[in-house]
């Protein structure tokens, strides 16, 4: 049982190029959310899922893009990478809002 | 509308004392309330979590919450501090009201020492 699959764990880009976090889940669980997590601010919510097809908007959207097509997995895409979103990035998921969250490990994204 | 407010961002104590992160919580509802952990570059672990249950919910690696609806608090506390403790620890709080309403506290790293 893996859990919260993250890939990659580490990825540099240059301003303007566009990218996909990958995340993937294998317990069936029907929410799905990504957060950013940069020193000093806590955890940010960017989108979430709260099944197949459906999405919607965290604190912090601007910039990112998500798709569910499947429940498994829930990617996140940065259309034109700036400096600012130099962060380390989480996937979560959860069978309900009120059963708790399973984290993946993380990616560490350096946009320069 | 929910809220979490953690009341410490840092809390240093000596090995082997105990350990209190203070928690509030604003809810409209009978929320679920959890702790999380972070230890340095790794993703979060729920500790534990309250669902209208016990009062009183112990977690993993020796921790424990009280859920206190009067004084609208979720402290985390420990009997006795290892060194392995020492990570950063976020409580939040999900109204359960359906869709998504999971908010996370701004975090409190713990210190541990020798």
């Amino acid at each position: 049982n893996a859990g919260v699959t993250q890939t990659p764990k580490f990825q540099v880009l240059k301003t303007g190029q566009s990218m996909t976090l990958q995340c993937a889940q294998d317990m069936n669980h029907e929410y799905m959310s990504w957060y950013r997590q940069d020193p000093g601010m806590g955890l940010r919510l960017i989108h979430y899922s709260v099944g197949a097809g459906i999405t919607d908007q965290g604190e912090v959207p601007n910039g990112y893009n998500v798709s569910r097509s499947t429940t498994e997995d829930f990617p996140l895409r940065l259309l034109s990478a700036a400096p600012s979103q130099t962060s380390v990035y989480f996937c979560a998921s959860s069978r309900q809002d009120t059963y708790g969250y399973t984290f993946g490990s993380g990616t560490r994204l350096t946009v320069v | 509308a929910q809220s979490v407010t953690q009341l410490d961002s840092h809390v240093s104590v000596s090995e082997g004392t105990p350990v209190l992160l203070r928690c509030n919580y604003s809810s409209s509802y009978s929320p679920s309330l959890f702790w999380y952990v972070q230890h340095p570059n790794k993703g979060l672990q729920l500790l534990l979590k309250y669902t209208s249950a016990a009062t009183l919910v112990k977690g993993i690696n020796g921790f424990e919450a009280e859920f206190k609806k009067s004084e609208t608090s979720f402290h985390l506390t420990k009997p006795s501090a290892h060194m392995s403790d020492a990570a950063e620890y976020f409580c939040v709080v999900s109204e359960g009201t359906g869709g998504f309403k999971t908010i996370f506290g701004a975090g409190t790293r713990l210190f541990v020492k020798a």
